[in-house]
């Protein structure tokens, strides 16, 4: 299996655009988490899904963020619109039940 | 509340054992798991450990486990450039049916640096 896959792996855009960035889980696991990484913060969670349905989104910062998981080989997480403030490397990581997460190579977000 | 805190920074001579401390505050954490990320890189797990252990090892990794004060630790044997990257202490609590409930809380990473 090649892994997490992330796309892009960097966006740069502009305040107030929309932001859409990608995630496609090993194939089998069936938890998917999105989390934000910044030096202030370290890693924050945002949202994760079981079997394709979000399970807690209480780590989502505001309604200008939000997730989807169509299918179980694909989830998406949303800003609209963008603001500098959501600069940040965001990870997608899956698990198969027991949480040995694995994690993508991250999308580093840019918003100028 | 949920909370993992870790030293921010560790630097040691290559060929010297390294070791990463950890604390939670979460008594019903059932796993407690060690990340490393090298620069530019995603987090990649070097390994766990299960609540009802005490220790763990593996190759150059040795994980101890002090439930009562709610420690964990890493210990990097033979420490070499390569491992020069944060590594991160994460916990998570077990979920209704077994297996974790599945989101991992994170320690804010101990960046360490070796020396030749």
């Amino acid at each position: 299996d090649a892994g997490v896959i992330q796309s892009p792996r960097h966006e740069v855009t502009e305040m107030g655009q929309e932001v859409t960035l990608r995630c496609k889980p090993i194939s089998g696991h069936d938890y998917l988490f999105w989390y934000r990484q910044t030096m202030m913060r370290g890693l924050e969670l945002l949202i994760y899904f079981n079997n394709n349905v979000p399970i807690d989104d209480s780590g989502m910062p505001e309604d200008r963020f939000s997730a989807k998981m169509p299918n179980a080989s694909f989830s998406t997480l949303k800003i609209q619109p963008s603001e500098p403030r959501d600069s940040a490397v965001y990870f997608c990581a899956s698990s198969l039940r027991r949480a040995r997460a694995f994690f993508g190579q991250g999308t580093r977000l840019t918003v100028v | 509340g949920e909370d993992v805190e870790q030293s921010l920074f560790l630097s040691v001579r290559e060929g010297d054992s390294s070791v990463i401390n950890c604390t939670y505050t979460d008594s019903s954490s059932t796993y407690l798991y060690w990340y490393k990320q090298e620069p530019g890189a995603g987090l990649q797990l070097l390994t766990y450990i299960f609540s009802n252990m005490d220790m763990k090892q593996d190759q150059r990794l040795t994980v101890l486990l002090n439930k009562k004060d709610k420690h964990l630790s890493l210990r990097i044997a033979d420490t070499q450039t390569g491992d020069s990257a944060i590594y991160f202490c994460a916990e998570s609590m077990e979920g209704n049916y077994g297996g974790s409930q599945g989101n991992l809380i994170f320690g804010k990473g101990t960046k360490l640096s070796v020396k030749p």
